[in-house]
């Protein structure tokens, strides 16, 4: 299958801003994703990048994607304490007719005061 | 309010039990899916349903079985050939099968 990577950890003061790096191996992914996932809760969609595009910002949230270095990133500006949680970076690839989606690990954000 | 609603939240199973965990969307999805997510690893694909009445293996479909009867149904069965079920599942769906997932709350099963 694709391999998906993250780092495991990332650790921010309050009102900093926090980047969450992700690489990836399919050349053929059609879109990029972010979840974001707190304790015992399931996946929330935060944003995502059709794989022509760049960037994409979404109020607080930017998305930077590299498609020649497979990269992906996600910087998340003014990173407040609610913004503490595990962000799964995820990518699709059209497998006959059918999207099959591959996870990272996740990169647990811990967010001091 | 529109949504995927998984239940129960938390479900022990004895040894040589089959159980089976309800995942419910009001969203007029075509497609859903089952993950499982155990600690520190990605989503694993257990099985996927892009029609009702039609459903597909994922990459660790052994031990688990599934139904699509109904649009808005998806349920999941964890048999006793699955050696070590403990792990949170997720279920999703999706507009499409090539569209945006949205996830359900997750199950937490563990073993007795």
């Amino acid at each position: 299958g694709e391999d998906v990577e993250q780092s495991l950890f990332l650790s921010v003061r309050e009102g900093d801003s926090s980047v969450i790096n992700c690489t990836y191996t399919d050349s053929s992914s059609t879109y990029l994703y972010w979840y974001k996932q707190e304790p015992g809760a399931g996946l929330q969609l935060l944003t995502y990048i059709f794989s022509n595009m760049d960037m994409k910002q979404d109020q607080r949230l930017t998305v930077l994607l590299n498609k020649k270095d497979k990269h992906l990133s996600l910087r998340i500006a003014d990173t407040q304490t609610g913004d503490s949680a595990i962000y799964f970076c995820a990518e699709s690839t059209r497998l006959y007719n059918f999207n099959k989606f591959y996870f990272g690990s996740g990169t647990k954000l811990n967010v001091k005061p | 309010d529109g949504g995927i609603t998984q239940s129960p939240k938390y479900l022990f199973r004895k040894e040589g039990q089959n159980v089976t965990l309800s995942c419910e969307q009001n969203l007029n999805h075509d497609a859903m899916y089952w993950y499982r997510q155990d600690p520190g690893q990605g989503l694993r694909l257990i099985y996927y349903s892009q029609i009702v009445n039609d459903f597909q293996k994922g990459d660790i479909a052994e031990g688990y079985s599934v139904s699509r009867e109904k649009k808005e149904s998806f349920p999941l069965t964890v048999t006793s050939a699955q050696k070590n079920p403990t792990a949170f599942y997720l279920c999703a769906s999706a507009r499409r099968a090539n569209e945006k997932l949205f996830f359900g709350s997750g199950t937490q099963l563990s073993v007795l």
